[in-house]
């Protein structure tokens, strides 16, 4: 089945660590996202990649950092410096030809403590 | 800045009646829009999209939603609800960018509740 998968499900870190969410997507998608969602502020954009090795910051990418290496992949950092890095973090993908409709995964819930 | 509005934050409805959710977007150019559904525990699922043609499109599960655009609106229907239609609506619209790149803006979304 074609898809995105997300891992982990939950992921439990403690404050000052950098932790990565994985993000693999086989579409075949050339434009990959990264989005936080918070009760009451919908989704909002962490950061986003048009196609390998080259990627945009999106509306909250301070703190986060991400890499393109592979088509499939776009791995997400949260770093100790993101303030405020619980939450539930979606990842999505999108083609040109498709009219950049969103595909998103299952996502990753992150508690910090 | 360009942004997408949902005015209803959460509604409440019995089953059988009819819905509205609004989504307004700030920008006059070509645009493509999107609903989103957010079902409790699931993913994020595309419900409609509106690229161009005829302004009134239908979607998944009954749902439709109409493009005017002299109103900046894209607000989705749908004419008898469902207890299953409860869920988190999310509206998008993707606005050019500088550079050639495709940005999605999302609405805050509407978290729907249907009573039996």
């Amino acid at each position: 089945d074609g898809g995105i998968t997300q891992s982990p499900k939950y992921l439990f870190r403690k404050e000052g660590q950098n932790v990565t969410l994985s993000c693999e997507q086989n579409l075949n998608h050339d434009a990959m996202y990264w989005y936080r969602q918070d009760p009451g502020q919908g989704l909002r954009l962490i950061y986003y990649s048009q196609i390998v090795n080259d990627f945009q910051k999106g509306d909250i990418a301070e703190g986060y950092s991400v890499s393109r290496e592979k088509k499939e992949s776009f791995p997400l950092t949260v770093t100790s410096a993101q303030k405020n890095p619980t939450a539930f973090y979606l990842c999505a993908s999108s083609s040109r030809q498709g009219g950049y409709e969103q595909y998103f995964g299952p996502g990753t819930r992150l508690t910090v403590t | 800045a360009q942004s997408v509005s949902q005015h209803n934050h959460h509604v409440i409805l019995s089953e059988a009646a009819s819905l509205e959710l609004g989504c307004n977007y700030s920008y006059g150019g070509t645009v493509n829009l999107f609903w989103y559904v957010q079902y409790p525990g699931q993913h994020l699922q595309l419900l409609l999209k509106y690229f161009s043609g005829d302004p009134l499109v239908k979607g998944i599960k009954g749902f439709e939603a109409e493009f005017i655009k002299s109103k900046f609106s894209f607000n989705l229907r749908k004419p008898s609800v469902q207890w299953s239609d409860t869920a988190e609506y999310f509206c998008a619209v993707i606005l050019p960018y500088s550079g050639g790149y495709q940005k999605v803006t999302f609405g805050t979304g509407t978290k729907l509740q249907v009573i039996p």
